[in-house]
């Protein structure tokens, strides 16, 4: 199947500080990529939809300009989570579709101290 | 409001037995629904992918049966073993497929298969 990384796979920050996570998808080409966020022994969250030269779609409750996303190729798309704090601490995943089929990244677990 | 919804936090079987976890949803018509496995600090992994004419699918040890009257998924693994044992989400799409619907995400399943 389909490959999607991301980078980093964990990151501790201070609180205040922005973070930036990558979502790549390695053999194939993918218009639209998501990102999600899960809260431990919760399920994925969509937090918005990631579109490839155009802004990205917010779901409904998470700042926009908190959570930065750009889509600046047909193979990446960067989530910054700006001013960072400790409630933000998560588990983030990303995802890009190869037609019908979502493939998830590993995932990049964020601890904000 | 649409929801889905998995029965079962947590299921517990014995090796070689077949699990069953259940997946229902209302409010949604969706062309089709998939299974993911997700493990501990992972990010889910696809499946099996039912559409909504499809009855059943299945793919060596999983089978996956989709039944849009009931608005219900069960998703089988026969011969069970303790590999199998991770945390089982079922995703729906909102409306038809146009390549850029996001999925939503049951609660999942927890399954322990025991040695």
């Amino acid at each position: 199947g389909a490959v999607v990384s991301q980078h980093p796979s964990w990151v501790i920050c201070k609180s205040g500080t922005s973070v930036k996570i990558e979502c790549r998808s390695l053999d194939f080409q993918a218009t639209t990529m998501f990102w999600y966020r899960q809260f431990p022994k919760q399920s994925l969250m969509l937090m918005a939809t990631s579109n490839e030269g155009s802004k990205a779609t917010y779901e409904q409750g998470v700042e926009k300009d908190k959570f930065l996303i750009n889509h600046a190729s047909l193979t990446l798309s960067t989530l910054t989570v700006t001013s960072a704090h400790p409630e933000d601490s998560s588990f983030y995943i990303c995802s890009a579709r190869d037609f019908q089929t979502q493939y998830f990244g590993p995932g990049t677990r964020l601890l904000v101290l | 409001s649409q929801k889905i919804e998995q029965n079962s936090e947590a299921l517990n079987i014995q090796e070689g037995k077949t699990a069953t976890l259940t997946c229902n949803y209302t409010n949604y018509s969706p062309a089709y629904l998939q299974w993911y496995r997700q493990d501990p600090g992972r990010g889910p992994v696809f499946l099996l992918l039912i559409r909504e004419n499809e009855k059943e699918k299945r793919k060596e040890r999983l089978k996956v049966t989709f039944d849009t009257t009931l608005k219900q998924s069960l998703f089988h693994i026969t011969a069970s073993q303790p590999a199998d044992s991770a945390t089982y989400l079922c995703a729906l799409a909102k409306g038809a497929d146009t390549g850029r619907r996001a999925l939503t995400f049951g609660s999942g399943t927890r399954l322990q298969v025991q040695p």
